[in-house]
């Protein structure tokens, strides 16, 4: 399975909404119903943390300006309003195949 | 405190081998499958291995497989991984995490860097 994310940079001024594509060769939906995306945030110097689980469902104390959706081959990550904090690199992982990520997505301050 | 802790990194030459360790803490480590991650250089993640509960399924990517070991002491809380053979292009921080796919709680530990280098 590829993951496939866009843009890889993107640039977004404070209190603007940001939005981050990844595309999977597969669907990755399974027989039972599940998709399992993740997305991921790591910051500078820091090891990654979980964002979002299944697609849409956030994480304990991640901040609801945050949210995913998506079906099948397509997902997508939001930020309603970006603050100075969610400067990193933002990383789709796919797990019902296998354990696959993106490329990631660099997202910086204006 | 959920934590994960890498050791065993440092400098290796080309060919040579390593290994590294991950201590866990703070949680049921037997409760998980575990993997490690890796990232290069100023490059993204890569799935590395991956080791199921008992520590009887393991995974590899492609470009590790035939050098890299995964195993487990469930008795220890920790996580090893036996690198062989070892390339210029295998020098990354690797993470140790449990890629939780579920709600349950995703957890990583802060990297080992590994350099391949003459």
């Amino acid at each position: 399975v590829v993951m496939t994310q866009s843009p890889l940079s993107l640039p977004v001024t404070p209190g603007q909404p940001a939005s981050i594509t990844c595309t999977s060769s597969q669907s990755l939906g399974n027989d039972y119903g599940g998709t399992y995306l993740n997305w991921f945030q790591q910051r500078p110097g820091q090891s990654p943390r979980r964002l979002i689980y299944k697609v849409s469902n956030r994480d304990s104390g991640v901040p609801d300006r945050f949210s995913g959706s998506g079906s099948g081959t397509n997902f997508t990550l939001k930020i309603s309003r970006v603050e100075a904090e969610d400067v990193g690199v933002y990383y789709c992982m796919e797990g019902t195949h296998s354990w696959t990520f993106g490329q990631g997505t660099k997202v910086e301050i204006k | 405190e959920v934590q994960l802790l890498e050791s065993g990194g440092g400098l290796v030459q080309p060919g040579g081998s390593r290994r590294l360790s991950c201590a866990g803490s703070g949680f049921s480590f037997i409760d998980f499958a575990m993997n490690w991650v890796r990232q290069a250089p100023g490059k993204g993640l890569e799935w590395v291995s991956t080791i199921s509960r008992t520590g009887g399924n393991t995974y590899y990517a492609e470009s590790v497989k035939g050098r890299f070991t995964i195993s487990r002491d469930n008795s220890m809380k920790t996580l090893y991984l036996q690198m062989n053979s070892l390339r210029a292009e295998d020098t990354a921080v690797y993470y140790c995490a449990n890629l939780e796919l579920g709600p349950g709680v995703d957890i990583w530990g802060q990297g080992t860097p590994v350099i391949v280098s003459s």
